[in-house]
């Protein structure tokens, strides 16, 4: 149990446009969800961390206005990129906890690559 | 300022040895200690976590040991096998513990475990 599927796995997109990426908790109600950005060599890096039906919150840093956050329903996290820019193009990946009885284990996402041209 | 460090990026060992993999920390907040092992194109998957009221967890071939007054923990594999060849990610958390609590990640030590 406890899998989390993200979509697209892969994603090119021109500068200026919008990408969504998508989270869902496949088989549990995912109490919080939480968004990272991986860059080549360094650690996972948070952006923010969300929950069902409230504001996203964002770690010291990250836009807001270009990280859009969407927790719709307990099973279903976007992120949108907003007028994407080169400087955007990392690995996003996705987790999400059980509730409280797991604790703080978090279960991920395979990731997305962007690239931005 | 990195609160999570894995200061060495790699680590080669033989099949049936040991592996041990290093983590430290500047955070005396951090209450809660995870292990993830990731694979190319796959995201990382949890493998053994440890609370700090404890200095030692088994689970199977992997043991997490926990030096608190170091700041330090490590991830032991016996006997090392080929399919545990992966990125090894020690992660932290601080308490409040539960659902929203967050991770901070080290950048990971790429484990190649030799035939």
């Amino acid at each position: 149990g406890a899998v989390v599927s993200q979509h697209p796995s892969w994603v090119i997109c021109k500068s200026g446009t919008s990408v969504k990426i998508e989270c869902r908790s496949l088989d549990f109600q995912a109490t919080t969800m939480f968004w990272y950005r991986q860059f080549p060599k360094q650690s996972l890096m948070l952006m923010a961390t969300s929950n069902e039906g409230s504001k996203a919150t964002y770690e010291q840093g990250v836009e807001k206005d270009k990280f859009l956050i969407n927790h719709a329903s307990l099973t279903l996290s976007t992120l949108t990129v907003t007028s994407a820019h080169p400087e955007d193009s990392s690995f996003y990946i996705c987790s999400a906890t059980r509730g409280f009885l797991a604790k703080n284990i978090q279960y991920f996402g395979a990731g997305t690559r962007l690239s931005v041209l | 300022d990195q609160q999570v460090k894995q200061n060495s990026p790699s680590l080669s060992v033989q099949e049936g040895r040991i592996s041990i993999l290093n983590c430290d920390y500047t955070n005396s907040m951090f209450d809660y200690f995870l292990w993830y092992k990731k694979y190319p194109a796959e995201g990382p998957t949890f493998l053994i976590s440890i609370s700090s009221i404890k200095d030692k967890n088994e689970d199977g071939r992997f043991t997490v040991f926990l030096n608190k007054s170091a700041k330090h923990l490590s991830l032991h594999i016996v006997p090392s096998q080929p399919g545990d060849s992966a990125v090894y990610f020690c992660a932290a958390s601080p308490l409040p513990t539960g659902a929203n609590s967050k991770l901070t990640f080290g950048k990971g030590i790429t484990l190649s475990v030799r035939p």
